[in-house]
């Protein structure tokens, strides 16, 4: 059973294009992450829902917006896609603000 | 602002050579320190988390030790299947903080 999965696994796509990521946890976690890490393989946060409600909001261009339909799911969407966007995007859940978090097997997002 | 670093930066051991890890942290309200493990192309695997000076924590060949300012992953005579980076994170109010990590490999 996998605990916290993500779709796509790979996303190839050209600037200016609107993508969507999508994760799920199965562990009936309150808190789900969005995570950015670059090529340097340094990871940071962009997001955090609790309970559906957004609690943090780093600075993220207004272009990346996410979506919680349920304390089950956490959806990332992107518009205008830019270069400096290809990353590896984590999706994480954890009980509670600043405990343990378990992430999914990650998103790996090549704009051209 | 929290602060978490990670030295070294990588480090390359042969089989059978025991060694250390560093991370060094200042973070508001810490709630726990987190040891995550990371294989290339995967996400991030838990390890421990500890949550008060002089805590330790043991899993298999690895030791996870805490300080007012520092943790250490010590790594006892590692195996090839120990080669991975290792994350470590200082949780605060509101997330996790990450170091960059700490590259290790392993030969045989």
């Amino acid at each position: 059973d996998t605990a916290v999965s993500q779709t796509p696994k790979y996303l190839v796509t050209q600037m200016g294009n609107d993508k969507s990521i999508k994760c799920e946890q199965n562990l009936g976690h309150d808190t789900m992450y969005w995570y950015k890490q670059d090529s340097k393989k340094f990871l940071k946060i962009m997001f955090s829902y609790n309970n559906k409600e957004l609690i943090i909001n780093e600075t993220v261009p207004n272009r990346f917006s996410p979506k919680s339909p349920d304390k089950a799911h956490l959806n990332l969407h992107i518009n205008s896609l830019e270069l400096g966007d290809s990353a590896v995007y984590f999706c994480a859940s954890s009980w509670g603000v600043g405990e343990t978090q378990y992430f999914g097997p990650g998103t790996r997002l090549l704009v051209l | 602002e929290d602060q978490v670093t990670q030295s070294p930066e990588a480090l390359r051991l042969q089989e059978g050579e025991s060694s250390s890890l560093n991370c060094s942290y200042t973070v508001s309200g810490l709630r726990g320190l987190f040891w995550y493990r990371q294989d290339p192309g995967k996400g991030p695997e838990f390890l421990f988390t500890l949550y008060s000076a002089g805590e330790e924590k043991e899993k298999e060949r690895l030791k996870a030790t805490l300080t007012k300012k520092e943790s250490f992953l010590h790594i006892t005579a590692p195996k090839p299947e120990d080669s991975a980076t290792y994350l470590c994170a200082g949780g605060g109010y509101s997330t996790l903080t990450f170091g960059k990590g700490t590259m290790l490999l392993v030969s045989p």
